[in-house]
């Protein structure tokens, strides 16, 4: 099946540095990637969406000079958190959709645990 | 606008007792609908979706959901519990605007006692 992985797993970083998290699409090629942050106890909630070599799209409220997500092939997604501080601390997960299927198929990373001192 | 609601933030039953997890939709068009599972330390797995063909979808590990358009549910059921389905689950309503977007529910924990 489709897997999506995700770099690194877990994160602890101090206030006011970036971070960088990874989502790479492992045997498919995926035209669009999807960035979702997940608070404890919560649902998910989308951020953004990319598409490989154009601007990502993100939702409203969530700050694009802040997050900055870069879908540079069709197989890498990456998404940089900057200056990060405590209330950015969540869990970070992306999704794929094959460019062989249409969008309702996306095969999810196993997520990326932030947590900022 | 699109948008789903999970009736139950946990749902505890016995193993090998049947398990029913809610969900009610909102939708303005006929709506695609999935039921995702979470366990730890791992991606989220689609169990099934619907995309207005069959009512009664069949998913994956036994757990079926029936659309039903006149009560706007899409509840997730299984004959038996097993240890290994307690997670958290969440159903999904996607949504077309100007771009694809897969809308989630709160989520229902569900636990599986012994």
């Amino acid at each position: 099946g489709a897997v999506v992985s995700q770099h690194p797993s877990r994160v602890i970083c101090k206030s006011g540095t970036s971070v960088k998290i990874e989502c790479r699409s492992l045997d498919f090629q995926a035209t669009t990637m999807f960035w979702y942050r997940q608070f404890p106890k919560q649902s998910l909630m989308l951020m953004a969406t990319s598409n490989e070599g154009s601007k990502a799209t993100y939702e409203q409220g969530v700050e694009k000079d802040k997050f900055l997500i870069n879908h540079a092939s069709l197989t890498l997604s990456t998404l940089t958190v900057t200056s990060a501080h405590p209330e950015d601390s969540s869990f970070y997960i992306c999704s794929a959709a094959p460019a062989s299927e249409n969008q309702e198929t996306q095969y999810f990373g196993p997520g990326t645990r932030l947590l900022v001192l | 606008a699109q948008s789903v609601t999970q009736l139950d933030s946990h749902v505890s039953v016995s193993e090998g007792t049947p398990v029913l997890l809610r969900c009610n939709y909102s939708s303005s068009y006929s709506p695609s609908l999935f039921w995702y599972v979470q366990h730890p330390n791992k991606g989220l797995q689609l169990l099934l979706k619907y995309t207005s063909a069959a009512t009664l979808v069949k998913g994956i590990n036994g757990f079926e959901a029936e659309f039903k358009k006149s009560e706007t549910s899409f509840h997730l059921t299984k004959p038996s519990a097993h240890m290994s389905d307690a997670a958290e689950y969440f159903c999904v309503v996607a949504k077309m605007d100007s771009s694809y977007k897969l809308i989630f529910g709160s989520g229902t924990r569900l636990l599986v006692r012994p």
